[in-house]
């Protein structure tokens, strides 16, 4: 079964500083991954996916993510973070059969801090 | 603009009460999801639709049962059976073919 491991529940990080969120998963097919940000109440927004080609993607808000296939990993980095980026972070991988697509398998998310 | 509805924000219930929660999308996607959130234990899927007038089990379906009647709609009830159903749900949808998901704004359920 498909599983997506963030192992950092929280992180602190000055403003101005630059940012690596990791995620690690499994998945026995080739991976479809998404990294969301979740601002409290509210629903997700897509930062960015990878889904094959050149393994650095960029997001919206000046998000980027690397797919390293030998480890495994999808770390999303910024490299100088706003107070406004302070919120939670998933990772996710998506899982298809025949029939469509069967939904996102959701790591536990990283809560990020912006200090001053 | 195109995206997806949930409705309403907050809702409160007493314990062993049935509950509907409704979700719907104009994006004219194929398929739906629900999923539930818990302070720390991310989003875990409770039920998913592909075409209308079927659905399949997520890893939590326990205690929720889902219709899709409509592409536009896919509810989501709560029933008495839940044993934990204080928490923050989620619906999606996707279309196949650009492997997107979009999610909605959320439900806030809380019984009392």
């Amino acid at each position: 079964a498909q599983s997506v491991t963030q192992p950092d529940i929280h992180i602190t990080v000055s403003e101005g500083a630059s940012l690596e969120l990791r995620c690690n998963y499994s998945y026995g097919a080739t991976p479809y991954l998404f990294w969301y940000v979740q601002s409290p109440g509210q629903g997700l927004q897509l930062l960015l996916k990878y889904f094959s080609g050149d393994t650095l993607v960029q997001g919206i808000k000046g998000f980027e993510a690397e797919f390293k296939r030998s480890q495994s990993s999808f770390n999303l980095r910024k490299p100088s973070v706003h107070w406004s980026d302070a919120a939670e972070y998933f990772c996710a991988v998506a899982t298809y059969s025949g029939g469509g697509a069967d939904g996102l398998t959701f790591g536990k998310g990283t809560h990020l801090i912006i200090q001053p | 603009d195109g995206g997806i509805t949930q409705s309403p924000k907050y809702l409160f219930r007493k314990e062993g009460q049935n509950v509907t929660l409704s979700c719907e999308q104009n994006l004219n996607h194929d398929a739906m999801y629900w999923y539930r959130q818990d302070p720390g234990q991310g989003l875990r899927l409770i039920y998913y639709s592909q075409i209308v007038n079927d659905f399949q089990k997520g890893d939590i379906a326990e205690g929720y049962s889902v219709s899709r009647e409509k592409k536009e709609s896919f509810p989501l009830t709560v029933t008495s059976a839940q044993k934990n159903p204080t928490a923050f749900y989620l619906c999606a949808s996707s279309i196949f073919q650009n492997y997107g998901y979009t999610f909605g704004s959320g439900t806030r359920l809380t019984v009392v």
